[in-house]
């Protein structure tokens, strides 16, 4: 799987959109970028993920350069729940159930009243 | 989404004593799963991957003999931490993929040797 690299931390205010960048510059064509979340003393959440076109749901919005080198998550109005150590992997999407994934460092983000 | 539980959430064991870890995917059948270890401030580090009805195969460094890993049926994987001591201390995660591959991850089992 490529490596990722994601700022340590970042701070947001509540209600404001926090904005989580990953550079994978190593992605391959066949490799799709996942985000996950860990919420202190919990197991990680996914969150959203994405080939090469821009994804929403009900979480996050995923935005992919067209170079697939990097990917920004937001999360359009953040709370203090949202508070968490997000991860960024990249990984080859689909049945194998051999894809294992591999956490880097992860961004803790700060969400701050 | 599909759901994995652990079992227990928390436990505090003696020094020399052994502890079992409790995986279940509880919607859906998993003949892998995955075994990570947490300490403090740090990532998640895959320690072993399980497979049902074959030998576990482990991470470089991760003793097979001091964590025993059982992939018993398509719904359940235990890991034993056996002769445990204060270094063991940790937050034990398992996850299962369901047919597609995605991953879920269970709430994590926070092991105390004192």
């Amino acid at each position: 799987d490529a490596k990722t690299t994601q700022p340590t931390s970042m701070d947001c205010a509540e209600g404001r959109a926090a904005n989580l960048p990953c550079n994978h510059s190593t992605i391959s064509g066949n490799e799709y970028v996942y985000w996950y979340r860990q919420i202190h003393s919990q197991g990680p959440q996914y969150i959203i993920h994405g080939l090469k076109n821009n994804e929403t749901n009900e979480m996050a919005s995923l935005i992919i350069t067209e170079d697939r080198k990097s990917s920004t998550l937001i999360l359009p109005h953040a709370t203090l729940r949202d508070t968490a150590v997000y991860y960024c992997i990249v990984r080859v999407a689909g049945g194998n159930a051999g894809n294992m994934l591999t956490f880097g460092g992860g961004t803790r983000l700060m969400v701050k009243p | 989404g599909a759901v994995v539980s652990q079992h227990p959430s928390w436990v505090i064991c003696k020094s020399g004593t052994s502890v079992k870890i409790e995986c279940r995917s509880l919607d859906f059948q998993a003949t892998t799963m995955f075994w990570y270890r947490q300490f403090p401030k740090q990532s998640l580090m895959l320690m072993a991957t399980s497979n049902e009805g074959s030998k576990a195969t482990y991470e470089q460094g991760v003793e097979k003999d001091k964590f025993l890993i059982n992939h018993a049926s398509l719904t359940l994987s235990t890991l034993t931490v056996t002769s445990a001591h204060p270094e063991d201390s940790s937050f034990y995660i398992c996850s299962a993929p369901d047919r597609d591959g995605e991953q879920y991850f269970g709430p994590g089992t926070r092991l105390t040797v004192t």
